[in-house]
């Protein structure tokens, strides 16, 4: 199957900083990425679809200015989580679709 | 939006057949049957898609009745790797995010 990376996978930053973190499709170009976030126990939750060349599509509830998504080439897209406090810390998930929806293997931030 | 309920939780031995069955009452039409499986602290992977009757590939297969009401993940002689949260979706072939719930899967535990 196709394959989704994310870089880090694991970051841990201060309160007040600001994280970025890549989705790339390796093998394979992806006009349209999503953005999901777990928390522990929970199920996946979806943030965000990342539109190449257009500005992304945020669900109900989430800060489009806090959570600011790139997706400036047909593989990559960026989340940058600005002024991170706590209640950011989660498992951030991104994937992209090539017949089916294909996930990256997730970024896990903690933010102290 | 197609909700789907699995068992929260199931527990099994190596070598054994698991059978995980989900239920969609309210598929649509053109919906597909996604499976996908999550070990912690990781993306889901994909497992196996179908519309009707049966699918197999090297992992799985998938059992649809004609209603497509419910889907049945079939899983052959599990090993200890198998221990895993499993996901059933339903959605466009593509897996169009704006039409996947994603609830808490079924947790499956292999045991020796």
């Amino acid at each position: 199957g196709a394959v989704v990376s994310q870089h880090p996978s694991w970051v841990i930053c201060k309160s007040g900083t600001s994280v970025k973190i890549e989705c790339r499709s390796l093998d394979f170009q992806a006009t349209t990425m999503f953005w999901y976030r777990q928390f522990p126990k929970q199920s996946l939750m979806l943030m965000a679809t990342s539109n190449e060349g257009s500005k992304a599509t945020y669900e109900q509830g989430v800060e489009k200015d806090k959570f600011l998504i790139n997706h400036a080439s047909l593989t990559l897209s960026t989340l940058t989580v600005t002024s991170a406090h706590p209640e950011d810390s989660s498992f951030y998930i991104c994937s992209a679709i090539q017949e089916t929806q294909y996930f990256g293997p997730g970024t896990r931030l903690l933010v102290l | 939006l197609a909700k789907t309920t699995q068992p929260i939780s199931m527990d099994s031995y190596e070598g054994q057949e698991v059978n995980i069955t989900c239920s969609h009452n309210n598929i649509a039409t053109n919906d597909y049957i996604t499976w996908y499986q999550q070990f912690p602290s990781q993306g889901p992977r994909f497992i196996i898609q179908g519309y009707k009757t049966k699918v197999t590939n090297e992992v799985a297969s998938l059992f649809i009745p004609a209603d497509r009401k419910s889907s049945t993940l079939s899983l052959p002689r599990v090993s200890l790797s198998d221990t895993a949260v499993y996901y059933c979706l339903v959605g466009d072939q593509a897996g169009n995010n704006r039409k996947l719930i994603w609830g808490l899967g079924t947790s499956l535990a292999v045991n020796p």
